[in-house]
């Protein structure tokens, strides 16, 4: 069964410095990998996706992941955070044939002025 | 247009109450699934239904837990004799294809559940 672990429980990074949230998944094949984000008070809204080809994917708001079998994790970063970007990070992943995603117990990520 | 709505979007019950939460999910969205967010546990994979397919109820907790999803369109999530432990919000989201990874989940708000 596949499994996602996100090892920071919570980040703070200053305005306009980069970021990069860690991911870790378990899977035996090449899995399928998620970025969502649930901003405050908001449902989650998902900023990239994985499914095979080009390891390095683009999303929105400025965020990208990249995918790397060796390490089997699946990063998000940005180059310059934004005081918007402050919410809570959700990887997942998912298999084939398998409907649900697992998710991450989730990285919140705060920005300081 | 008008994305997945949860209610109610609060709950309050005292332990050993029953309790139904209701999923709306997008028109057209055959895929719908149930989770749960606890503090510092992430989101917490319940049931998912994918059109006339029996669900795939691996993650319900325990028996006491039910969801159903009449016509193909909303889906009830039933907690029966509510536990304290059971407090947290339930997140309902639907999707447009079979296999989510070819459309994303659009996720509702959630109904935040207090159990007293």
């Amino acid at each position: 069964a596949q499994s996602v672990t996100q090892p920071d429980i919570h980040i703070t990074v200053s305005e306009g410095a980069s970021l990069e949230l860690r991911c870790n998944y378990s899977y035996g094949a090449t899995p399928y990998l998620f970025w969502y984000v649930q901003s405050p008070g908001q449902g989650l809204q998902l900023l990239l996706k994985y499914f095979s080809g080009d390891t390095l994917v683009q999303g929105i708001k400025g965020f990208e992941a990249e995918f790397k079998r060796s390490q089997s994790s699946f990063n998000l970063r940005k180059p310059s955070v934004h005081w918007s970007d402050a919410a809570e990070y959700f990887c997942a992943v998912g298999a084939p044939r398998v409907g649900n995603l697992i998710f991450g117990k989730g990285t919140k990520l705060s920005v300081k002025p | 247009g008008a994305g997945v709505s949860q209610s109610p979007s609060n709950k309050v019950t005292e332990k050993g109450k029953d309790v139904e939460l209701r999923c709306d999910p997008i028109s057209g969205h055959t895929a719908l699934y149930w989770y749960r967010q606890s503090l510092g546990q992430g989101l917490e994979f319940l049931i998912y239904f994918q059109g006339n397919s029996a669900p795939d109820k691996s993650g319900l907790p325990s028996d006491r837990f039910s969801a159903e999803r009449t016509g193909g369109s909303v889906s009830t999530l039933t907690i029966q004799r509510t536990q304290q432990e059971d407090s947290a919000v339930y997140l309902c989201a639907s999707s447009l294809a079979r296999s989510s990874y070819n459309s994303p989940l659009h996720f509702g708000n959630g109904t935040r559940l207090t159990v007293t």
